[in-house]
């Protein structure tokens, strides 16, 4: 199976910072990336497929970028309802794998 | 508006079997696929399986293969995910997701609408 491996594991900002959250592929997948939003207790929320584009009423702070194994995926001013863990999956070759998700915390 | 509904979880003893489903609405069910991911207490996501949109193609995850098997009744507009021989980790919220891509045949893609989970918990 694919590994998808997110870094860091969790990162603390403050409000209006930028966040960068990384995964990187254990082989290429070309674009068959996408983000997660997961707040506690509440139900995984697509933002981001093929590695770059943004759903449909998805706030344009968000944005992803890479292709082939490493992947990015970048909040440009962190806002209060963006504390949540993220999650990137691949879904280039089944078994469809998901990274181990990435905590950010309010510094 | 687009939405999943799942029930069926609860408490059931190791090697004990339990009927997940999930309810769709607000979508022409038939013609979308319909993957189940879990997640452990305090884990990440682990995609369980998808279903085709006509129910002719199933894969799962090799964790739950010839364990776990999904099933659709179109006409109900429901999907059902049977948990047999359950073990201790198999204790998880237990999701359905929407595939994203009309009448795709081996549905792999990424998932654009997902229920609120049902709780499965496996301990005797």
């Amino acid at each position: 199976a694919i590994r998808m491996t997110q870094s860091p594991s969790s990162v603390s900002a403050s409000i209006g910072e930028r966040v960068a959250i990384t995964c990187r592929a254990s082989e290429d997948i070309r674009s068959y990336v996408a983000w997660y939003q997961q707040k506690p207790g509440k139900t995984p929320k697509l933002l981001i497929h093929t590695a770059s584009t943004l759903r449909s009423g998805v706030p344009s702070r968000f944005s992803g970028s890479g292709s082939g194994a490493d992947f990015t995926l970048t909040i440009s001013s962190l806002q209060s309802e963006d504390f949540a863990t993220y999650y990137c999956q691949q879904y280039y070759a089944f078994p469809q794998t998901f990274g181990q998700g990435t905590k950010v915390n309010i510094e | 508006q687009v939405q999943l509904v799942e029930s069926g979880g609860g408490v059931v003893q190791p090697g004990g079997s339990l009927r997940l489903s999930c309810a769709a609405s607000g979508f022409t069910f038939s013609t979308y696929g319909i993957h189940w991911v879990r997640q452990a207490p305090g884990k990440g996501l682990e995609w369980v399986g998808v279903i085709s949109f006509d129910g002719v193609n199933k894969i799962y995850a090799d964790s739950v293969k010839g364990r776990f098997t999904i099933s659709r009744d179109n006409s109900e507009n429901t999907s059902f995910l049977q948990l047999t021989s359950l073990r201790p980790e198999d204790t998880a919220v237990y999701y359905c997701a929407k595939d994203p891509v009309l009448t795709a045949g081996t549905p792999s893609h990424y998932m654009d609408v997902w229920g609120k989970g049902t709780t499965v918990t496996v301990s005797s």
